[in-house]
C-alpha cells in the first residue's frame, strides 16, 4: 500500500517547455487534488477531481490542465511553462469530499511533492 | 487579512518544552485539519477535528468552533518534532502558511 505517489520528484524546465506530473493513489479514493506551495503562502488549490472523468478548477488554475482518465491517477499538465510556475507541487487524495457530508469530514493523504524549477 | 492565520510563524524550543501553535480562521467550517510537513517536504495528516480535543501520543489538538480557533500542543517536545505545522479548514480547504518549529537538544 504505497498511498499517494508523485512523479517526478524534481524537474527543471525551460520557459515554454511542457511537462506532465503524475499522481497515483492506491486507496480507491474518489477525490484528488493538485496544490502548489510557494514561500510565505499556504498551499493553494490548482485543480481537483471528484471522481473518474471529472475535474474542476481551484483557486489558481491558469496555465495548468488536468485529467482523471482512471480513478487512481490524476495528471497535472503544464503546456507552456513560465518562471511563475516555479513551485513545489503536491498531490493529495481523500475518500470523499471535504466539509459536511453523511460520511463526515475526510482526512487528506498527500504525496511527497514535486519540486519544479522553470528557468 | 488571510482567512486562516497561524501563530507564531517560527518557534524554537528546547527539548522537553511544552509547545503551543495557534490557528485562527474567519470562515465557517465543520472541521479543521492539522498537518505536519517534514524537513524533507512530505506532508502528513495529524488530526482532523470538529469539536473538543483529540490526542495522539504527545500531540493534542483542540478546537473551539464558536471562537474560530484551534491549538496544537506538543508535550515533552523532541528534536524529531522539528517540522512545519499547518492548519487547514476542512470545508474550503484553505491552508495557513504554517508554523516552523525547531526543537534543539
Amino acid at each position: 500500500n504505497a498511498g499517494v505517489t508523485q512523479t517526478p520528484k524534481f524537474r527543471v524546465l525551460k520557459t515554454g517547455q511542457s511537462m506532465t506530473l503524475l499522481c497515483a493513489q492506491d486507496m480507491n479514493h474518489e477525490y484528488m487534488y493538485w496544490y502548489r506551495q510557494d514561500p510565505g503562502m499556504g498551499l493553494r488549490l490548482i485543480h481537483y477531481s471528484v471522481g473518474e472523468g471529472t475535474t474542476a478548477k481551484g483557486e489558481v488554475p491558469d496555465g495548468y490542465n488536468v485529467s482523471r482518465l482512471k480513478k487512481q491517477n490524476f495528471l497535472l499538465g503544464l503546456e507552456s511553462a513560465a518562471p511563475s510556475q516555479t513551485s513545489v507541487y503536491f498531490c493529495a487524495s481523500s475518500p470523499h469530499r471535504q466539509g459536511p457530508s453523511p460520511l463526515g469530514n475526510s482526512p487528506l493523504h498527500f504525496g511527497n511533492g514535486t519540486r519544479l524549477t522553470v528557468t | 487579512k488571510n482567512e486562516v492565520e497561524q501563530s507564531p510563524q517560527n518557534l524554537t524550543a528546547q527539548e522537553g518544552e511544552f509547545i503551543t501553535i495557534n490557528c485562527s480562521y474567519s470562515v465557517g467550517i465543520s472541521a479543521l485539519h492539522w498537518l505536519q510537513q517534514h524537513p524533507g517536504g512530505g506532508i502528513v495528516s495529524l488530526f482532523m477535528l470538529s469539536s473538543g480535543k483529540k490526542k495522539h501520543g504527545r500531540l493534542i489538538a483542540t478546537i473551539n468552533i464558536q471562537e474560530k480557533h484551534s491549538s496544537l500542543h506538543i508535550t515533552a517536545s523532541h528534536p524529531r518534532d522539528s517540522a512545519v505545522y499547518i492548519c487547514a479548514t476542512s470545508d474550503k480547504l484553505i491552508f495557513g502558511t504554517g508554523t516552523r518549529l525547531q526543537v534543539f537538544p
